[in-house]
């Protein structure tokens, strides 16, 4: 079946360290999208990507960075500069057309330590 | 500027009654709108979505939504709702010319009491 995954569904992050989350799909879609979630507050933007090699900032990038090497695969590195991480992450990808609505992964619940 | 509103954060309602679930959008081109659904700890699950056509629109679950363009409202609806309804609903929209990006409500969780 073709899905989107996201890993680990969990992690633990020490102050001043940088992490990384996982996001593959092999939906074949061209484009992918990083949101943070926070009570309350629904799902705010942070990069997304409509193209191999080519990434935008979404709402709220600082922080946070990207890259978009290969089709399949959209990983966010969390960065020491990002002052408030502790959230939940969803990576979400869909082709490149406005009515065809998202598919997430089940996310990754980040928390500093 | 475009936006979408969910009005109500929390909506209570007691096991086999209906609930209605209020969105409301701001836009100056044409949109398309979809509901999903998530469960604790889970990603979302898109529930159903209004591209054309007929304004009522059925998705899973027994949920349905209407399209209203001169209310600018896709409010989503059961008739009965069920325990493992239990989750938190978001409403978005996209937009027929201009970006991809899809504008997310702030979320409304329903809980369903027995």
């Amino acid at each position: 079946d073709g899905g989107i995954t996201q890993s680990p569904k969990y992690l633990f992050r020490k102050e001043g360290q940088n992490v990384t989350l996982s996001c593959e799909q092999n939906l074949n879609h061209d484009a992918m999208y990083w949101y943070r979630q926070d009570p309350g507050q629904g799902l705010r933007l942070i990069y997304y990507s409509q193209i191999v090699n080519d990434f935008q900032k979404g709402d709220i990038a600082e922080g946070y960075s990207v890259s978009r090497e290969k089709k399949e695969s959209f990983p966010l590195t969390v960065t020491s500069a990002q002052k408030n991480p502790t959230a939940f992450y969803l990576c979400a990808s869909a082709q490149n057309t406005p009515n065809y609505g998202y598919t997430f992964g089940s996310g990754t619940r980040l928390t500093v330590v | 500027a475009q936006s979408v509103t969910q009005l109500d954060s929390q909506v209570p309602v007691f096991e086999e009654a209906p609930v209605e679930l209020r969105c409301n959008y701001s836009s100056s081109v044409s949109v398309y709108l979809f509901w999903y659904v998530q469960y604790p700890n889970q990603g979302l699950q898109l529930l159903l979505k209004y591209l054309s056509g007929s304004t009522l629109v059925k998705g899973i679950n027994g949920f349905e939504a209407e399209f209203n363009k001169s209310q600018t409202s896709f409010h989503l609806r059961k008739p009965s709702v069920h325990i493992s309804d239990t989750a938190e609903y978001f409403c978005a929209v996209s937009f027929t010319s201009g970006t991809y990006k899809y504008i997310f409500g702030t979320g409304t969780r329903l809980k369903v009491l027995a």
